[in-house]
């Protein structure tokens, strides 16, 4: 079975640009969750999405938005984007909602921005 | 909310000596604790976990925990390390969602 697959891997932007990122689930998951990775906050919850609804939110601004469309597969938008978002973004799939410690979280590989 | 404190930021290590990483959490009532590793440029693998039961837990790779509820620790242990075992280790507790200690890298020497 296939497992997490996020592209792209590597993102160079500008400030002020807006990016998409794409994460594919592991066949049959029904949720996404999407986590930062940076140096100085460590990794940070961003939200999830469980049958193409948001189910939780984590403390970022309006700027980061996301999707999850009817195959589970999840979009996160990044909009005006500012130098402190260079990141690694992660995603993660779940059977069943993330919230419920029962349903492991499987990781992929994540994407690269660097923003200049 | 709850939180997670990973007391070594950096563990150097020789290859087949004993390694643990500590980990504290605050708690208010259940308590579902976590171990994931990171190898570089790669996701993050689940370890093992704690939900009940028995305060040891085993995990992949010989690795294993023991969670401590009066000491609110959750420690992770392995009595004999491999090369192949440099990455970085985090802990996490579920509140809703994983919330994330800050680190420990591991870097395992010949």
């Amino acid at each position: 079975k296939a497992g997490v697959t996020q592209t792209p891997r590597y993102l160079i932007k500008t400030r002020g640009q807006q990016v998409t990122l794409s994460c594919s689930p592991i066949s049959g998951h029904r949720s996404v969750s999407w986590y930062q990775q940076t140096p100085g906050q460590g990794l940070q919850f961003l939200f999830e999405y469980f049958s193409e609804t948001q189910r939780n939110k984590g403390n970022f601004p309006g700027r980061f938005s996301g999707r999850q469309f009817s195959n589970s597969r999840s979009e996160m938008n990044v909009s005006t984007l500012e130098l402190g978002d260079s990141a690694l973004y992660l995603c993660a799939s779940s059977l069943g909602l993330a919230l419920s410690s029962y349903n492991e979280q499987f990781f992929g590989p994540g994407t690269r921005l660097t923003v200049l | 909310a709850q939180s997670v404190t990973q007391l070594d930021s950096q563990v150097p290590v020789f290859e087949e000596a004993p390694v643990e990483l500590r980990c504290n959490y605050s708690s208010s009532v259940s308590v579902y604790l976590f171990w994931y590793v990171q190898y570089p440029n790669q996701g993050l693998q689940l370890l093992l976990k704690y939900l009940s039961g028995s305060t040891l837990v085993k995990g992949i790779n010989g690795f294993e925990a023991e969670f401590n509820k009066s000491q609110t620790s959750f420690h992770l242990r392995k009595p004999s390390v491999h090369i192949s075992d440099t990455a970085e280790y985090f802990c996490a507790v579920n509140d809703y969602k994983l919330s994330f200690g800050a680190g420990t890298t591991v870097t395992v020497r010949a």
